[in-house]
Order: C-alpha cells, then structure tokens, then sequence
C-alpha cells in the first residue's frame, strides 16, 4: 500500500505571506493526486486533484495553486494568503485499480 | 447530483456493545465503489473498508462490515465488540467509474466509545 507523506504539520502564517505544503507519495508509481481541506468537524473539500504529471484540475475557485512537478510530488501553494484559508489541509494519493485512496498526517494551517 | 447523506451527526455507545452507522447515497451510475474512513482524534484519515457495487457480498474487515444494499442505495457500517480506540468521526463516500477518481463525501458521523 502506498505512504502519503506531508509537511509541515502545523503551520501559522501571517496574511498575504506566500504558502507551500508539500506533499509525497511513496509505494506506488503513477498515482492519482489529490489535495482536500477540511474545517474543524466537517467533511472533506476537494481543492485539486491530479491523474499525471502537471496535470491539474481545479474543483474550486481560490486563492489556492496546485502543481505536480513529478509523479510522487504534489504541492499547494499561494501567492497570498487569507484568513478565509486557515484550516486543515490533507493530501491523498489514490491507487488506479483499486480506486482507493490513502491519507497523509494533515497540515494545520493557520492564518494570522 | 451524486451526494452522500450520513444522518447521524453523532452517535455513543458501550465499550464492547455493537453500533451500525448509515449512510445513503443517489447516484445513477451502476458501477461504483463504496468507503467508509475513519479519522480518530490524531485527524488523520484512515481507509477502514471498501465496498465494489458489482459484489453482493458484504465486505468484512475484522470486527468492520457493511451492509450493502444497492437497490436501497444504503451502505451501513457495522462496529461489532467496540473498542475506546474506535472514537473518532466516520466518513461515508462513493467514486464512480467516470468520476476522475473523485471521491463523494458525506458529512461524517462522530462516534464516541464509552468505558
């Protein structure tokens, strides 16, 4: 099975500071891609999710960016960050035949 | 549209006693996967059983089962001998073959073990 690694775990950052999470996949090659946000007691959000390498679909308008710059990496970033984007941000990498998908640790990110 | 509704937003129970956790979906689709993850305290997400439309058996995983009822569009989680490390919320969600691999949540069920 795959191992989804993240960092940093928690993360306080000012407003209009840049922001980059990231994240990698290791057990497996050619994964899907996915970054999700979550707020406190809430289901998941899907922000991005990608099928290859630099590609990326959006699934929410936002001060947010995803990119993959190579098969087991995928980061999120932001050019200026808002109150609005404090909260728990959690990549998965998704296994094609089984249709699966596997969790990293989380980062907290709070926006001062 | 295709959603997930888990209408126990929380629930509690004995340790050692069994609990069932619902969950309904509406979907079209005829080919489907179905997950119910767990995330204990720690927030970390844990993929605790799946479930292919396609089967008509009811997956198991140790003291985990699910009762899947396609013609009903419910798939229920059943916890049997419950155990303290067994708090934490439990999510529902569906992927349909067509989806991208995007995955369908529902809003998540907190489920509390007492000693």
């Amino acid at each position: 099975s795959q191992t989804i690694h993240q960092w940093p775990a928690t993360l306080v950052q000012p407003v209009g500071s840049p922001l980059s999470l990231e994240c990698t996949v290791e057990g497996t090659s050619n994964p899907n891609l996915y970054w999700y946000r979550q707020a406190a007691g809430r289901g998941l959000q899907l922000l991005f999710y990608s099928v290859g390498i630099g590609q990326i679909s959006s699934e929410v308008p936002q001060n947010l960016s995803a990119s993959r710059p190579q098969d087991r990496q995928f980061i999120l970033s932001s050019k200026k960050l808002l109150l609005s984007d404090s909260g728990f941000y959690l990549c998965a990498g998704g296994d094609r035949n089984s249709y699966e998908q596997y969790f990293g640790p989380g980062t907290r990110l709070t926006v001062t | 549209a295709q959603t997930v509704t888990q209408s126990q937003p929380e629930m509690s129970v004995q340790e050692a006693e069994t609990v069932t956790l619902s969950c309904t979906y509406d979907t079209s689709e005829n080919n489907y996967y179905l997950f119910w993850y767990k995330q204990p305290p720690s927030r970390q997400m844990i993929l605790v059983i799946r479930q292919e439309a396609y089967k008509q058996q009811n997956a198991t995983e140790n003291r985990f089962s699910v009762n899947f009822q396609k013609a009903a569009k419910s798939f229920s989680l059943k916890i049997s001998d419950s155990q303290l490390g067994d708090t934490a919320m439990y999510f529902c969600a569906f992927m349909t073959m067509d989806s991208n691999y995007q995955l369908i949540w529902g809003a998540g069920t907190k489920l509390i073990i007492k000693p």
